[in-house]
């Protein structure tokens, strides 16, 4: 079974500043995929960033990037020019590959409370 | 472009009683899927649906049952509500590889 651990319950950043979220996840599969999704005080979840496994590359998406290094089974977050409107719950999630809907669900992490202070 | 939706936003029940949480997706997805959050947790599968026709359990589905109405729909049924099942209900129908999440019900059983 897959699981996924954040091992950060609560973060703070300044502003303008920089912060990296962590993620560990185990699993067995060579064929996944690995999301991190936003989920501020109106309880949306807004997809942030998505990384597919067989990609070297790590993904960016405008000021989100992440730091995947699979031998590690590691998959942080880094946020720069952190703004206010970051401040949210960050989960961390697993889907595995071979998409056929029966293996299409996420397997979240119990997410990083994050705060950006003016 | 509504996306996925879900009725009602909140709701109050007394233990026992039943009801409904309603999704709709107008993606044209063919997966969809129903979590749980609790305080502290991610989300949870309770059930999901592959394709229209076809639902199957998830991670927690005791106290739960679903139907899959047509394409767009899929329904979360709670017979006889227990206040365990108070909880943060999602909705999320999926593309190949990325879900997209309804608003959510928070749902309160007394």
């Amino acid at each position: 079974a897959q699981t996924v651990t954040q091992s950060q319950p609560e973060m703070s950043v300044q502003e303008a500043e920089t912060v990296t979220l962590s993620c560990t996840y185990d699993t067995s599969e060579n064929n996944y995929y690995l999301f991190w999704y936003k989920q501020p005080p109106s309880r949306q979840m807004i997809l942030v960033i998505r990384q597919e496994a067989y990609k070297q590359q790590n993904a960016t998406e405008n000021r989100f990037s992440v730091n995947f290094q699979k031998a590690a089974k590691s998959f942080s977050l880094k946020i720069s020019d952190s703004q206010l409107g970051d401040t949210a719950m960050y989960f961390c999630a697993f889907m595995k590959g071979n998409y056929g809907g029966s293996q299409g669900n996420l397997i979240f992490g119990k997410g990083t409370k994050l705060s950006v202070k003016p | 472009n509504a996306g996925v939706t879900q009725t009602p936003k909140f709701q109050v029940l007394k233990t026992g009683q039943s009801m409904t949480l309603q999704c709709a997706q107008d993606m044209n997805h063919n997966s969809m899927y129903w979590y749980r959050q609790d305080p502290g947790m991610g989300l949870r599968l309770i059930y999901y649906s592959a394709s229209e026709g076809t639902t199957d359990k998830g991670e927690v589905p005791n106290g739960y049952n679903v139907s899959r109405l047509n394409k767009r729909e899929f329904s979360l049924r709670l017979e006889s509500a227990a206040p365990s099942q108070t909880s943060v209900y999602f909705c999320a129908s999926s593309s190949s590889r990325t879900q997209y999440f309804g608003p959510g019900t928070r749902l309160l059983v007394l």
